[in-house]
């Protein structure tokens, strides 16, 4: 089956880390850029990073820049989100989603894994 | 990295047509044909509805076509059914080689 599933949400106080993961199967993980997403509780989509085919090249929402890496390792089809200083307005679903060329086709989502951040 | 702006909402009854519209900057929907365009029905995720302006995915029904002019996209819905009430969210390619989302527009079916 063709899909994407997220992984390593969690409670984590304000000024904390996590680690988020994205496990991809069915599909040539390594012909996709891929994407993070999120969505505050009751909110609308936000996009927050992207990563090249070959992990290369990599863009940041400004509301997240200095505080998380995205890479990916295509050896385990799997693609990553390292949050830093965790904030409040960091609380949301986070989902990933694969792009085939870069500029927005994202024909494929996971459910998202929640971060709540919070003390 | 400022949203783009939709409606936040529209309405409409069965067997009607709506057009939710989406309106960003000459560095982000004007500048370039990559506008999507996704719908998502509670507690679910995304889906991808329209690519590249005015493309349907395979599976996608043809009942919902896009369209831009200028710095404005728009989404057409035609025929609605119950089924289409939902939250639809257009993104774009930037120049800052990003993605950026609109805020978002539910839609009710009458």
């Amino acid at each position: 089956e063709v899909q994407v599933v997220e992984s390593g949400g969690g409670l984590v106080q304000p000024g904390g880390s996590l680690r988020l993961s994205c496990a991809a199967s069915g599909f040539t993980f390594s012909n996709y850029w891929m994407h993070w997403v999120r969505q505050a509780p009751g909110e609308g989509l936000m996009w927050v990073s992207r990563i090249s085919s070959d992990g290369t090249n990599s863009r940041y929402a400004d509301s997240v820049k200095g505080r998380f890496t995205i890479s990916r390792d295509n050896a385990k089809n799997t693609l990553y989100l390292q949050i830093n200083s965790l904030r409040a307005e960091d609380t949301a679903v986070y989902h990933c989603a694969r792009d085939r060329w870069g500029f927005g086709f994202l024909d494929l989502w996971g459910r998202g894994t929640l971060v709540t951040a919070s003390a | 990295q400022s949203a783009l702006t939709q409606p936040a909402s529209v309405s409409g009854s069965p067997r009607q047509s709506i057009t939710i519209s989406c309106t960003g900057t000459t560095s982000d929907i004007g500048g370039y044909n990559y506008v999507s365009w996704f719908q998502q029905h509670p507690g679910k995720a995304p889906k991808l509805m329209i690519y590249d302006v005015s493309n349907r995915p395979s599976g996608v029904s043809d009942r919902f076509s896009g369209s831009k002019s200028g710095n404005t996209a728009s989404l057409t819905i035609s025929g609605l059914q119950a089924e289409d009430e939902a939250d639809y969210y257009c993104s774009s390619y930037t120049s800052s080689n990003t993605l950026v989302f609109g805020g978002g527009t539910k839609l009710t079916v009458l």
